[in-house]
């Protein structure tokens, strides 16, 4: 069965401070992998996903970046960090089967910018 | 873009009592999921629903995809205080779009023991 972790599952950051978050997925080949943001008001909102290695779209602009080194492995990154850049992100995976492909979500990363 | 409005935005029940949550959309999606999230946790997928007309059980649960394709609804029968949390409707569209699912804004259910 497929599985994705996360890590760390809380982080606190002093503003300025890089930031690198991974996700990895297990069980499956050539997944879409997602990063999401939720903030406080609850709204998911996509920030970045990938179809396949090295190819990354991203939704909004922003100070962070991804990246995804490896098939089943996805890291969302930032030089510099924001005040605003505190929230939960999550990290999801995809797999097209017979055209219909749900999310299925990790456990998250709480990020406190200081 | 695509917008949802899922209804309500919180609900406060009685433990045994029924819920039902709604969503609509002004476009059509092809796949209607539900999730529910504990607090601190990622979205867990619920039930997921990929014809119009289509009505699926989860236990409890039940939910249908509406057939005009722009909404989805979701019971919950005999509430149970384990079902406290935030659940979320998504709609997936398809060609260009099939991997990318626009969210609601959730509804907070809190059940009263």
């Amino acid at each position: 069965s497929q599985t994705i972790h996360q890590w760390p599952a809380t982080l606190v950051q002093p503003v300025g401070s890089p930031l690198s978050l991974e996700c990895t997925v297990e069980g499956t080949s050539n997944p879409n992998l997602y990063w999401y943001r939720q903030a406080a008001g609850r709204g998911l909102q996509l920030l970045f996903y990938s179809v396949g290695i090295g190819q990354i779209s991203s939704e909004v602009p922003q100070n962070l970046s991804a990246s995804r080194p490896q098939d089943r492995q996805f890291i969302l990154s930032s030089k510099k960090l924001l005040l605003s850049d505190s929230g939960f992100y999550l990290c999801a995976w995809s797999v097209l089967e017979g055209g219909n492909s749900p999310l299925h979500f990790g456990n998250g990363t709480r990020l406190t910018v200081t | 873009g695509q917008q949802l409005n899922q209804s309500p935005q919180s609900m406060f029940i009685q433990e045994g009592e029924d819920v039902s949550m709604n969503c609509t959309s002004s476009s059509i999606f092809n796949t209607w999921l539900w999730y529910k999230q504990d607090p601190g946790e990622g979205p867990v997928l619920l039930i997921a629903l990929y014809k119009a007309g289509e009505l699926t059980s989860n236990g409890r649960l039940t939910a249908q995809f509406g057939i005009t394709r722009k909404d989805s609804f979701l019971n919950i029968s005999a509430s149970i205080p384990s079902d406290v949390g935030i659940y979320f409707c998504a709609g997936q569209g398809s060609g260009g779009s099939n991997y990318k699912l626009t969210f609601g804004k959730g509804t907070l259910l809190t059940v009263n023991p």
